[in-house]
């Protein structure tokens, strides 16, 4: 069975500074991994992915993340926070294997303050 | 590409009545899913559908049911409404229903059964 960890509900970062959001998985096979962002009365918006390769992937609005394979972790960085960047983040996976739907994390909230 | 739209924005609904959400995807996208988005619960995925049929359900009562048309374009309908029903309905399609393809989500609607 698939899952996803957000070990922190809320994560506060003061603006310019470099934020982390963590994002640990478990599946059977290989993961396909997502981030999305949700700013408020609004859907989700795709940020990045992994799927092989680089474990380093670049995604919209400066965002990046870091693919480990040893500690199933997928956790969402970016260098200067900015306070627009204050959001919920969910961290989501699929199972390489047919038929699997995403599994979501329970989301993280960014607080980033001026 | 005009991105997926869901309608409507918002309901209010009473208690034992029932109600039909609509999704259309992304132009192209043939794989439509549904998830209920709750602040106790998360995202909890409810459904997917792909060429008109239903490929994986989550852990939802019979109440919830849906359906995807010749032209990808969705609905979701939830019979005999409860207070618990009351939540953010998020409609996401995708390219392909497998592998590494990310879902695009629709801004919601956002139900309160009263």
């Amino acid at each position: 069975a698939q899952s996803v960890a957000q070990p922190e509900d809320q994560v506060n970062v003061a603006e310019g500074n470099p934020l982390t959001v963590k994002c640990t998985y478990s599946v059977s096979g290989n993961p396909y991994l997502f981030w999305y962002v949700q700013y408020p009365n609004r859907g989700l918006q795709f940020l990045l992915k992994y799927i092989t390769g680089d474990n380093l992937v670049k995604g919209s609005y400066g965002f990046e993340a870091e693919f480990n394979k040893s500690q199933t972790s997928f956790h969402l960085k970016k260098p200067s926070a900015l306070v627009s960047d204050s959001a919920l983040y969910f961290c989501a996976v699929r199972d390489e294997n047919y038929g699997q739907n995403f599994v979501f994390g329970p989301g993280t909230r960014l607080s980033v303050l001026p | 590409k005009a991105g997926v739209t869901q309608t409507p924005r918002y309901l209010i609904k009473t208690r034992g009545q029932q109600v039909t959400l609509s999704c259309s995807p992304i132009s192209g996208h043939r794989s439509v899913s549904w998830y209920q988005q709750t602040p106790g619960q998360g995202l909890q995925f409810l459904f997917e559908y792909f060429s008109e049929t239903q490929r994986n359900k989550g852990n939802f009562p019979g109440r919830f049911s849906g359906r995807q048309f010749s032209n990808s374009r969705s609905e979701m309908n939830v019979s005999t409404l409860e207070l618990g029903d009351s939540a953010l309905y998020l409609c996401a399609s995708s390219l392909r229903r497998t592998g590494a393809y990310e879902q695009y989500f629709g801004p919601g609607t956002r139900l309160t059964v009263t």
